[in-house]
């Protein structure tokens, strides 16, 4: 069945990178879009970036735009999100998320999500 | 951007009540294809966000009938006709016609 886990989260300082990872089974991530939302603590879901199945398309939140990567490894079937420059702003749950917005699996799939908090 | 404005914040309601949530974008969702792309989720503490509904009114698999969504244009709802215990915790629309994609702030379902 689909599954969807995150893992690279953890304590990180500002400043400082972190690369997420997001490893999908019972799915090819070259035959979907993906997604990365993120949810501070306490707080609503925020949409950060997304990739097209074949990697081609790549959109980012204003906010993200510049310190964050978005990438996809065929051979590991594997999503990615390089985040440098950490800010405080930065600390939430990060969820990957399956889907593009014309089909039926948009944001049918959700991982359990990984924890970043920045802090010195 | 696309602002995705959700009513109430919170919402107390007794068990077997209907409960009606309100998602109103600040612009047209209608795709150029015809499509409105606007799925809601359903969110326990602890959880990962679910998909209930996608493209207003599509009942996800495993979703129970007491699940609904309605509306067009820019005025959308999400229904419960009996409320159960499971149903607690917060709901959120989010759009996909407009980049960047945007979420509702959420509606917080509680038990009276």
């Amino acid at each position: 069945q689909v599954q969807l886990v995150e893992s690279g989260g953890g304590v990180v300082q500002p400043g400082r990178s972190l690369r997420l990872s997001c490893a999908a089974s019972g799915f090819a991530v070259n035959r979907f879009a993906l997604h990365w939302v993120r949810q501070a603590p306490g707080k609503g879901l925020k949409w950060v970036a997304f990739i097209s199945y074949d990697g081609s398309i790549k959109y980012y939140a204003d906010s993200v735009k510049g310190r964050f990567t978005i990438s996809k490894d065929s051979s590991k079937n594997t999503l990615y999100l390089q985040i440098n420059s950490l800010r405080a702003e930065d600390t939430a749950v990060y969820y990957c998320a399956r889907g593009a917005p014309s089909g039926s699996n948009f944001f049918d799939y959700w991982g359990q999500g990984a924890l970043v908090t920045v802090s010195s | 951007d696309v602002v995705m404005t959700q009513s109430p914040l919170s919402l107390p309601v007794t068990l077997g009540q209907p409960a009606s949530i309100s998602c109103k974008s600040s612009q047209s969702l209608v795709y150029s294809d015809g499509n409105t792309y606007l799925n809601w989720f359903h969110q326990r503490p602890g959880q990962s966000p679910r998909r209930l509904l996608y493209k207003v009114s599509n009942r996800d698999s495993g979703v129970p009938d007491r699940f609904s969504g309605s509306g067009s244009g820019t005025d959308f709802t999400l229904k419960i006709s009996r409320v159960e215990a499971e149903d607690v915790g917060v709901y959120y629309c989010l759009q996909g016609t407009h980049w960047p994609l945007t979420f509702g702030g959420g509606t917080k379902v509680e038990i009276k």
